[in-house]
């Protein structure tokens, strides 16, 4: 079995703390994600990479940045969180280009930014 | 702007009867399209694909269909069940392109009435 792992389920942080989410998948996918998804808007891309050291933006980067120095780990900052990245955090992973394959994701972080 | 997108918020379904779910894509680059489920405080869970070379995917009492001129598709799930009741995202992918990227829509909140 597929296996996504988000460090952490809940998470509370200030106003202008730096916030790290990690993500772990275990199937050696060339693919990793990371959304957020807010009612009414579905979710939505906020960066992904296809490759170690590769990134791209994605629908909704701005305040956020990536970090995927291993083919199994893709870290989500927030380089100063605000209250409107108060949000569900979702990782997923799926295989490379041209595949017939879905996306895999993990159980989510609630992040709550006070 | 999104490319993908399900015009229905909410649906209510009598136990045993089918529920149909609808989504609409407006790039005609995509050639792979996935239904997720979503239950609260959990990541999606890949429910059933379609390739664009098919018009139809059946799996059990779940049967997707495409049709590429419209731009559409929907999910059937017939008999609908109380354990159904959660929130379906349809998502559609270019996989030639580099990355596979998923584009989701906003979701439809299904509840399945005993």
């Amino acid at each position: 079995d597929v296996k996504v792992t988000q460090s952490s389920r809940y998470l509370v942080k200030r106003t202008g703390e730096k916030v790290f989410l990690e993500c772990v998948q275990d199937m050696d996918h060339e693919n990793m994600f990371w959304y957020r998804q807010d009612p009414g808007l579905g979710l939505r891309l906020i960066y992904f990479s296809y490759d170690v050291k590769m990134k791209e933006k994605g629908d909704i980067p701005e305040g956020y940045s990536v970090s995927r120095e291993k083919k199994e780990r893709f870290s989500l900052i927030l380089e100063s969180a605000s209250t409107n990245q108060t949000s569900m955090y979702l990782c997923a992973s799926s295989l490379g280009t041209g595949r017939n394959t879905e996306a895999f994701f993990g159980q989510g972080t609630r992040l709550t930014v006070v | 702007d999104q490319q993908v997108k399900q015009n229905s918020p909410s649906l209510s379904v009598q136990e045993g009867r089918i529920s149909i779910l609808n989504c609409d894509y407006t790039n005609s680059m995509f050639d792979y399209f996935l239904w997720y489920k979503k239950y609260p405080a959990e990541g999606p869970t890949f429910l059933i694909s379609i390739s664009s070379i098919k018009d139809k995917n059946e799996d059990g009492r779940f049967t997707v269909f495409l049709n590429k001129s419209a731009k559409h598709l929907s999910l059937h799930i017939v008999p609908s069940q109380p354990g159904d009741s959660a929130v379906y995202f349809c998502a559609a992918s270019d996989r030639a392109r580099n990355g596979n990227q998923f584009y989701f829509g906003t979701g439809t909140s299904l509840t399945v009435i005993p």
